[in-house]
């Protein structure tokens, strides 16, 4: 099974500032990585799909890039709106896998 | 509007089975994959399994091989999760979502997805 591992594991940080999520997959997946956002009590929301495609209205401040082991979600200017766990997820092989998840807070 | 709606989930003793029904409204179903998903109180995301637009295939994670059964039927626009000698490690909100074809990343990922049920196996 591929492992995706996601740093930080939590992170506090203020309105207006940038923030970036790594992920790492344990092989190569080409741009077989999505990103979702989700709130407590919530189901994940998809914010990027093939590593660097915005999925239709969500905010351009986030972004996403990679390719390969290697990807990263950034938020270009924090909102209050954005304090959430992110997770990264693999969809190169079955089973899919989901990176542990980063917990946003607010500083 | 896209809805997918979960039902189906409550509490469970070990050993016992459970059926859970996702309708989907709003996008034509036979066109996508359908996938669970579960989240242990307080954990991440697993994928549990998918299965194909016609129903021919379906994969599943290894924990749960030869104890679940995802089916469909397309004339309901539903997908359902046959859930077998349940375990505690099972316990965990269910989410149904789509998945459009995997044989590029521009498709192949989770969305929409339902709103949960909860699954909770303890004597």
């Amino acid at each position: 099974d591929i492992q995706m591992t996601q740093s930080p594991t939590s992170l506090s940080a203020p309105v207006g500032d940038r923030v970036t999520i790594t992920c790492r997959a344990s092989q190569r997946i080409s741009t077989f990585l999505n990103w979702y956002q989700q709130k407590p009590g919530k189901a994940p929301k998809l914010l990027i799909y093939g590593a660097s495609s915005l999925q239709g209205g969500v905010p351009s401040r986030f972004s996403g890039s990679g390719s390969g082991t290697d990807f990263t979600l950034t938020i270009s200017s924090l909102q209050p709106e954005d304090f959430a766990t992110y997770f990264c997820q693999q969809s190169y092989q079955t089973p899919y896998t989901f990176g542990q998840g980063t917990k946003l807070e607010i500083k | 509007e896209v809805q997918l709606v979960e039902s189906g989930g409550g509490l469970v003793q070990p050993g016992g089975s459970l059926r859970l029904s996702c309708a989907v409204s709003g996008l034509t179903f036979n066109n996508y994959w359908m996938a669970w998903v579960r989240q242990a109180p307080g954990k991440g995301l697993e994928w549990v399994g998918n299965i194909m637009q016609d129903g021919s295939e379906t994969y599943y994670v290894g924990s749960v091989k030869g104890r679940f059964t995802i089916s469909r039927d397309n004339a309901k626009n539903s997908v359902y999760l046959q859930m077998n000698s349940l375990r505690a490690e099972d316990t965990a909100v269910y989410y149904c979502a789509a998945r459009g074809d995997c044989y590029s990343p521009g498709a192949c990922f989770f969305d929409p997805w339902g709103q949960g049920t909860l699954v909770t196996v303890s004597s």
